[in-house]
C-alpha cells in the first residue's frame, strides 16, 4: 500500500544549489500536483499534470520545472535555490470520477530549508 | 487572491462534545468541496467530501454541511475524541479548472481530555 511516495524526506540547500523531488505514485492516477505549505498558510499549488507528457503552471510556479514522462513519476526541479523556497513540498495524485469527486492523496511531504 | 477562506486559526474542545469547523470560498464555480486532517510532519489526508448538488454529507462522526447562497461549508465532528487534534483543511474544486484544489489555510483542533 505504497500510495504517493516522496523523496527525500529532508534537505537542506545552500543558495543557488539545484536539486529534484522525487514524487511516484502507484494507484495509476492520471492527475498530479505539487504543492508547497509555508507556515501558518494553506496549500498552494506548483504544478500539477493531467496525464503523461501534459504538464501545467499553477498558483506559484516561479523558481521550479516539472516533468510527467511516465503516469507513476511526477519530479519536481529547483534550479537556483532561494530562500524563498524554504517550505514543506507536498505531491498529490488524484483520479477525478464522473461525480467529480476529487479526492487526492498526499505524500508524506519533504522539508525543504533553502540557507 | 484566496478564493477559500478559514477565519478561525484554532479551536479547542472538550473531548466528547462537538466540534464545528468553518469554511467560506468565493468562487461560485467551485463543484466540489474537501476537508483534510493533517498531523504534524505527515501529509493531509482526505476526510469528506461533498458535492455542490448536495447540502449534506455524513461519514460516521464526520458530518459536512454546504449553504450554497451563503458561499459556506462546516465540518462536524461529534463526539471529539483526543485523536482528532490536528490541522483541518477547508478545500475546494470544479471541473473548470482541471479539478485543482484550492485550500484554505487550515484550522488546528485541540481536543482537551
Amino acid at each position: 500500500n505504497a500510495g504517493v511516495t516522496q523523496t527525500p524526506k529532508f534537505r537542506i540547500l545552500k543558495i543557488g544549489q539545484s536539486m529534484t523531488l522525487q514524487c511516484t505514485q502507484d494507484m495509476n492516477h492520471n492527475y498530479m500536483y505539487w504543492y508547497r505549505q509555508d507556515p501558518g498558510m494553506g496549500l498552494k499549488l506548483i504544478y500539477y499534470s493531467v496525464g503523461a507528457g501534459i504538464t501545467d503552471k499553477g498558483e506559484v510556479p516561479n523558481g521550479y520545472n516539472v516533468s510527467r514522462s511516465t503516469t507513476e513519476d511526477f519530479p519536481l526541479r529547483l534550479e537556483l535555490a532561494a530562500p524563498s523556497q524554504t517550505s514543506v513540498y507536498f505531491c498529490a495524485s488524484s483520479a477525478p470520477g464522473r461525480q467529480g469527486n476529487t479526492e487526492a492523496f498526499f505524500g508524506q511531504g519533504t522539508r525543504l530549508t533553502v540557507v | 487572491d484566496q478564493q477559500v477562506k478559514q477565519n478561525s486559526p484554532s479551536l479547542s474542545v472538550q473531548e466528547g462534545r462537538i466540534s464545528i469547523l468553518n469554511c467560506d470560498y468565493t468562487n461560485s464555480m467551485f463543484d466540489y468541496f474537501l476537508w483534510y486532517k493533517k498531523y504534524p510532519a505527515e501529509g493531509p489526508t482526505f476526510l469528506i467530501s461533498i458535492s455542490s448538488i448536495k447540502d449534506k454529507n455524513e461519514d460516521g462522526r464526520f458530518t459536512v454541511f454546504l449553504n450554497k447562497s451563503a458561499k459556506h461549508l462546516s465540518l462536524h465532528i461529534v463526539p471529539s475524541q483526543p485523536g482528532d487534534s490536528a490541522v483541518y483543511f477547508c478545500a475546494a474544486s470544479s471541473l473548470s479548472n482541471d479539478y485543482k484544489l484550492s485550500f484554505g489555510a487550515g484550522t488546528t483542533v485541540t481536543v482537551r481530555a
